[in-house]
């Protein structure tokens, strides 16, 4: 069954508002989530490291204030996109991992539509 | 740079026939291998980890990992037009880092 619940799974909003996007470990406690985005018919971008209890880590060209990210607990990050935009229109995914070498599990994805 | 090399495909094989597909990784220090599959519009599922040398079986799966390489592999057998998707191979370079994956071959079987 799914290690990594993700909410919601679709979502259209309009031009300037923010969506948030909730992922949670199901049964294992997560002190690190990963928050992936994916274009159509283009490769899993990293978007950022999100930490339990301090600051998510974000790759370059990604910027923090646009997308902020909350581990407030160790089941728990969530994704909020602020003033969102047309070309924030995309997949996101996050994942978590049970242990430290362990695979990433994928939640089922959150398809963002910005009108 | 850390890099995860993926054939782009697509790679066609007839239904029942063996799909191979291929990854090449940069970093020699990397510690686990992992292929995930990937249906259109669907987040990716892990199929197979792997972590050390040799062939790990799994049902129709096989994942080979050649660490003196640097390559790793996926055989699938008796190939099944379900199984048509964008295989990820994935690479960690140590704890608690992001994975880094590879662009991914799409894989068509052809009933």
């Amino acid at each position: 069954g799914a290690v990594v619940s993700q909410h919601p799974s679709r979502v259209i909003c309009k031009s300037g508002t923010s969506v948030k996007i909730e992922c949670r470990s199901l049964d294992f406690q997560a002190t690190t989530m990963f928050w992936y985005r994916q274009f159509p018919k283009q490769s899993l971008m990293l978007m950022a490291t999100s930490n339990e209890g301090s600051k998510a880590t974000y790759e370059q060209g990604v910027e923090k204030d646009k997308f902020l990210i909350n581990h407030a607990s160790l089941t728990l990050s969530t994704l909020t996109v602020t003033s969102a935009h047309p070309e924030d229109s995309s997949f996101y995914i996050c994942s978590a991992a049970r242990g430290p070498n362990s695979p990433l599990h994928f939640g089922n994805g959150t398809r963002l539509t910005v009108t | 740079q850390k890099e995860v090399e993926q054939n782009s495909g697509p790679l066609s094989v007839p239904e029942g026939a063996i799909a191979s597909l291929n990854c090449t990784y940069s970093d020699r220090g990397s510690q686990s291998f992992f292929w995930y599959r990937q249906y259109s519009g669907k987040s990716p599922e892990l199929i197979m980890s792997i972590y050390s040398n040799g062939d790990k079986e799994d049902g129709r799966f096989t994942a080979q990992l050649n660490k003196a390489s640097q390559y790793v592999s996926l055989l699938i057998r008796d190939s099944q037009p379900s199984d048509s998707a964008t295989y990820l191979c994935a690479v960690l370079l140590a704890q608690n880092t992001p994975l880094v994956f590879g662009k991914g071959t799409r894989l068509s079987v052809i009933a």
